[in-house]
């Protein structure tokens, strides 16, 4: 059964740009939540998304956003990146919704802004 | 303010020993208690997860135990090997108005020496 796959795994972009990041889910899961790591704040909840809509969300700045497919595929968007943004960004998947169940991850995307 | 606060921040043991990590959380309504082992550039795999009725949970060489009252989980590694080297994090769950809150500890960092 394959996992949790996230692309790409690393990526450089620089202040004002906006990134796109992708996340499926292993099949048959419908809920996808997303995470930012950094060695100062640790993991932190982005929003989770299921049957196509966002059901929950952190507490992050408009400019990062994101969206569901029919597929159950999932990408984030963060615009006007600033340097703060560097960071481990990290989707996991469930089959239900809410996060109540337990969590797959995937090996995340590295984004360095420089 | 929900928070969940793990302790030691970082550890090192000799292969062959136990140890064992500490985590209180102040999230309430309390949904669930979860631990996750996190290797150096690999995304989050979940070790447990324990509701508010349970006391004690084990995954091989890994026992989880939670005290809902004094709200403080533990993660008891026995008899460690070189793989255990890693992050270990504590995450709660929480109920909210509109779906389930994450709230992610800073995670123990384990280092085990042979």
């Amino acid at each position: 059964k394959a996992g949790v796959t996230q692309t790409p795994r690393y990526l450089i972009k620089t202040r004002g740009q906006q990134v796109t990041l992708s996340c499926s889910p292993i099949s048959g899961h419908r809920s996808v939540s997303w995470y930012q790591q950094t060695p100062g704040q640790g993991l932190q909840f982005l929003f989770e998304y299921f049957s196509e809509t966002q059901r929950n969300k952190g507490n992050f700045p408009g400019r990062f956003s994101g969206r569901q497919f029919s597929n159950s595929r999932s990408e984030m968007n963060v615009s006007t990146l600033e340097l703060g943004d560097s960071a481990l960004y990290l989707c996991a998947s469930s089959w239900g919704q809410g996060i109540t169940g337990e969590l797959f991850f995937g090996e995340g995307s590295r984004l360095t802004v420089l | 303010k929900n928070q969940v606060e793990q302790s030691p921040q970082s550890l090192i043991i000799l292969e062959g020993k136990n140890c064992t990590l500490q985590c209180n959380y102040t999230v309430s309504p309390f949904s669930n208690l979860r631990w996750y082992k996190q290797d150096t550039g690999r995304g989050p795999v979940s070790l447990t997860i324990m509701t508010f009725s349970e006391n004690t949970k084990s995954n091989g060489r890994y026992t989880a135990t939670l005290d809902a009252d004094t709200k403080q989980s533990s993660l008891h590694i026995t008899a460690s090997q070189l793989s255990d080297s890693a992050s270990y994090i504590c995450v709660v769950s929480g109920f909210r108005e509109y779906g389930n809150k994450l709230v992610f500890g800073a995670g123990t960092i384990l280092r085990v020496k042979s």
